[in-house]
């Protein structure tokens, strides 16, 4: 069965400062990979994915992807109070629903 | 952005007890989803459905049941509840399956006493 861990559990980064989230996933056969963002009370939101190796970038956020190590991260440049959240990475293979990761809790301190 | 409601917000019951999650989608999403999130595991999938009349067992479905009786809705059933199922529950659809975005329910909070 598929195992998604990230790392750390939680950090404080203070603003303008880059936040780097790991997740690691234990199937080379998996697929698709994504982040979601959830803030306190609210539902989980997807923020973005990547298919191949490599990296992508949207805006102040970067995804990497190493399919050979098992390991990808997100980082987000000049993060901000609102960035402030609990970070949960998905992993997706052929025919089955999206596992998730236990998640990082983010806090930016202004 | 699709729209995802899930029914009740808050609910509270004793052990033993029958309950009765929905969700309603309004996005003509073919694929549903129910997880549980708890403090330290993360989101857990209990089940899924690829569409009306389908189900399919995720990772942790011991004593919960699922109906989809419609494109639309799908049900989560807990027949006999135990305080191991208080927990935040989600449910969540899908254009694409696993290799799409999830669009996530505001949540039902359950407490079994």
């Amino acid at each position: 069965q598929q195992k998604v861990q990230q790392s750390p559990e939680s950090l404080i980064v203070p603003e303008g400062a880059m936040t780097s989230l790991n997740c690691t996933f234990s199937d080379s056969a998996s697929q698709y990979f994504a982040w979601y963002r959830q803030h306190s009370g609210k539902a989980p939101k997807a923020l973005m994915s990547i298919f191949s190796n490599g990296e992508k970038e949207e805006g102040r956020f970067t995804i990497h992807l190493n399919k050979a190590s098992l390991h990808f991260s997100l980082h987000i440049r000049d993060s901000q109070p609102s960035d402030s959240a609990l970070y949960l990475c998905a992993v997706g293979q052929g025919g089955r629903a999206l596992i998730f990761g236990t998640g990082t809790t983010v806090s930016v301190s202004p | 952005e699709a729209a995802v409601t899930q029914s009740p917000r808050n609910k509270v019951t004793v052990t033993g007890g029958n309950v009765t999650l929905s969700c309603r989608q309004t996005n003509s999403h073919n694929y549903m989803y129910w997880y549980r999130q708890d403090t330290g595991h993360g989101l857990r999938l209990i089940h899924y459905s690829y569409g009306a009349g389908n189900l399919q067992i995720g990772d942790v479905p011991d004593g919960y049941k699922a109906t989809r009786t419609t494109q639309e809705d799908f049900f989560l059933l807990l027949e006999l509840a135990s305080p191991s199922q208080t927990s935040l529950y989600f449910c969540a659809s899908s254009e694409t399956g696993e290799e799409g975005t999830l669009y996530f329910g505001a949540g039902t909070r359950l407490s079994v006493l």
